[in-house]
Formats: C-alpha cells, sequence, structure tokens
C-alpha cells in the first residue's frame, strides 16, 4: 500500500532561524495536504496542493509540491516560538488519505 | 458551522473488554475518516467512508475493529476485544466533498487499555 515518509522527525531552532521538513510518497499522488497539530491537539488543516510543481505561500511558510507529484515540502521563513508543534503532510492516493509521522518542531526563543 | 463531534473524550478499559467510540461529522459532508494516533506518531488511516460506502479499510485489524456509517452522517468503531497496544487517540474526521480535500478533525478519544 502506499507509504507516506517524513523527515526529519524532530527539529529543534532557534527563534529566527528557518525551519524544513520533507515528505515523499511511494506513488504519485492525487494531491497532497499538510496540517500542524499543536501538543494535546488534534490535525488542523494548512494548504493543499494539486498540480505538479505547485509551489504556495502563506505568510512565512512556503509549501511546494514535486514535478513527479511523489514528494513535497514545508519551509518556514524566521521561526517564531508560536510555530511550534508537529507538522504532517497527507498523501491523497486518489483514494485514501494517508499521513506521514510527521516532524515535531521545538522553538527555542 | 459546528465542528466534528466525538465522544466520549476519554475512556479507560480492561483488555479484552470491548469498547465504542461515536462521531457526528460537520453537516453535509460526504468523506468520513477514522485515524488512530499512538503517542509520537502520525495519525494511521483505520478507515474511509464516502457517504455510507467504504472507501478504504485496508489498515483495520477486522478480526476486533469495526466501524459503520449509519444513512452516511453518523459513525461508530468498535474494538472488541482490545489490546493493550490500542491504547491510542481516535480520531475522526469529515471533508466536504466525495474527494479528499480539507478535513476538519474531531477532538478525539483518548484510550486507555489497561
Amino acid at each position: 500500500g502506499q507509504q507516506v515518509m517524513q523527515i526529519p522527525q524532530y527539529q529543534h531552532v532557534q527563534e529566527g532561524e528557518d525551519f524544513t521538513t520533507y515528505c515523499n510518497s511511494s506513488t504519485t499522488l492525487s494531491n497532497i495536504q499538510w496540517y500542524k497539530q499543536r501538543p494535546g491537539g488534534h490535525p488542523v488543516f494548512l494548504i493543499q496542493l494539486v498540480k505538479s510543481g505547485e509551489v504556495k505561500k502563506q505568510k512565512r511558510l512556503t509549501f511546494q509540491f514535486g514535478e513527479a507529484k511523489k514528494n513535497s515540502s514545508l519551509h518556514i521563513t524566521a521561526t517564531q516560538t508560536t510555530d511550534v508543534g508537529t507538522y504532517f503532510c497527507a498523501g491523497d492516493s486518489g483514494y485514501a488519505l494517508n499521513f506521514g509521522k510527521g516532524t515535531s518542531l521545538l522553538v527555542t526563543p | 458551522e459546528a465542528g466534528v463531534a466525538q465522544s466520549p473524550r476519554y475512556k479507560i478499559i480492561e483488555k479484552r473488554q470491548s469498547v465504542a467510540f461515536w462521531c457526528n461529522p460537520i453537516s453535509g459532508h460526504a468523506t468520513l475518516y477514522w485515524y488512530q494516533q499512538i503517542l509520537g506518531q502520525g495519525p494511521k488511516l483505520l478507515i474511509q467512508f464516502q457517504n455510507n460506502g467504504v472507501v478504504d479499510d485496508s489498515q483495520l485489524p477486522k478480526d476486533r475493529f469495526s466501524a459503520e456509517r449509519l444513512k452516511g452522517v453518523d459513525s461508530t468503531l468498535k474494538i472488541q476485544p482490545a489490546k493493550l497496544e490500542d491504547s491510542a487517540v481516535y480520531l475522526c474526521a469529515s471533508s466536504p466533498r466525495d474527494r479528499n480535500t480539507e478535513a476538519f478533525f474531531g477532538q478525539g478519544t483518548r484510550l486507555t487499555v489497561v
């Protein structure tokens, strides 16, 4: 079955540093979604990418979808303490929505 | 707009007992998901419904887990009998259309099996 892998598992940065998490699928995806989960909370939708090579920005967050529609990345510029949480990608194989294991971001002031 | 409702929020049971979780998705949402999230891991898809039909249940341990979505609205997930490794948060989510778009998650049910 489809597998979605994310790296790194953890990232600890100083406030103001950049952060990137990478997502790879074992199969070509229809679309990819990104979610953020705060400690003790539930996943909250951030964005969906559909087109090959698509790039979307939300303030300091930049999301990319690979040309082959099998990989994606999330980049945060100048992290803030409010960015703390776990970032998940979720790959849509065309029928099921499968999540990666996530990257936990810790930001030190 | 009301969010995805789940109950109970917490449940503690002994191994070999049975347990059921309930989910009421956002009104009108066609797609409903049940995920299992073990502490420190990503959500694992157990079953996905589109209206009242099953889209994917390939990761559902069918010897002990069952799920149904009555009339394409509410859903229940049952575990019988429970094992220690079933301790996790069970998340229900729904999407507005009959394909995978933004998923709205409920608060989850934290299950502890002792």
